[in-house]
């Protein structure tokens, strides 16, 4: 099985709400990432963590917050945001040595109004 | 100059045409490639993974690699209107576990 399950797929959210992403996985993996992807652009990573603890911001706004609950869990809280900040937010996990096979969930897709 | 070069589409061809999709790749710590494949509104799906030189076959796709030239292919056989879908090429060094670099990706249409 190599699913990665984010919840919701939708969210559309108001400039001074509060929600957050969820993504899961249970291929035993311990490296899960944050990506963002805008319209007919590649995916821009965001966020890594390794054995449940961050290990790389890619300089992202202090508006996004990612949590790493446990090995299997990923959130991704969201506060403040701007319009430009719509996209679709990717969830991806991995073994963490270098340059396994990562796999994708469907995204959430991100409204901001 | 990005680390990544993928040739840009759209690329529009018959069903059943052999399509060739590359990416060329600046950054020698690159060591293991994917293609992944996106449909609209969709996370990308691994398709394709590999980390040495010469070629991988799963059934119609075919990914090659080419190290010393820095260039990467998948080939698609008896292509099907189901593979219409943006094609991504992805890097990763050997540390950073799998920190992906991606190329901008080609828009593929398959037309019945």
């Amino acid at each position: 099985d190599t699913e990665v399950t984010q919840t919701p797929k939708h969210l559309v959210m108001g400039m001074t709400n509060k929600k957050s992403l969820k993504c899961e996985q249970h291929m035993g993996h311990r490296a899960m990432y944050w990506y963002k992807q805008k319209a007919k652009k590649p995916p821009e990573l965001m966020f890594v963590y390794s054995y449940e603890k961050l290990s790389i911001n890619e300089s992202v706004p202090s508006r996004f917050s990612p949590e790493c609950p446990n090995s299997s869990l990923l959130n991704l809280h969201l506060h403040a945001l701007q319009p430009e900040d719509s996209a679709l937010y990717l969830c991806a996990s991995s073994q963490p040595t270098g340059g396994t096979e990562a796999f994708f969930g469907q995204g959430t897709r991100l409204t901001v109004v | 100059q990005k680390e990544v070069e993928q040739d840009p589409g759209p690329l529009s061809v018959p069903e059943g045409a052999i399509v060739s999709l590359n990416c060329t790749y600046s950054n020698s710590a690159f060591q293991y490639f994917m293609w992944y494949r996106q449909y609209s509104r969709k996370g990308p799906e691994l398709l394709m993974y590999t980390y040495s030189s010469g070629n991988k076959e799963d059934g119609r796709f075919t990914a090659q690699v080419d190290k010393s030239s820095k260039y990467i292919s998948l080939f698609i056989r008896d292509s099907q209107p189901s593979d219409s879908a943006t094609y991504l090429c992805a890097m990763a060094r050997t540390v950073g576990g799998s920190r992906l670099t991606f190329g901008e990706g080609t828009q593929l249409t398959v037309n019945p």
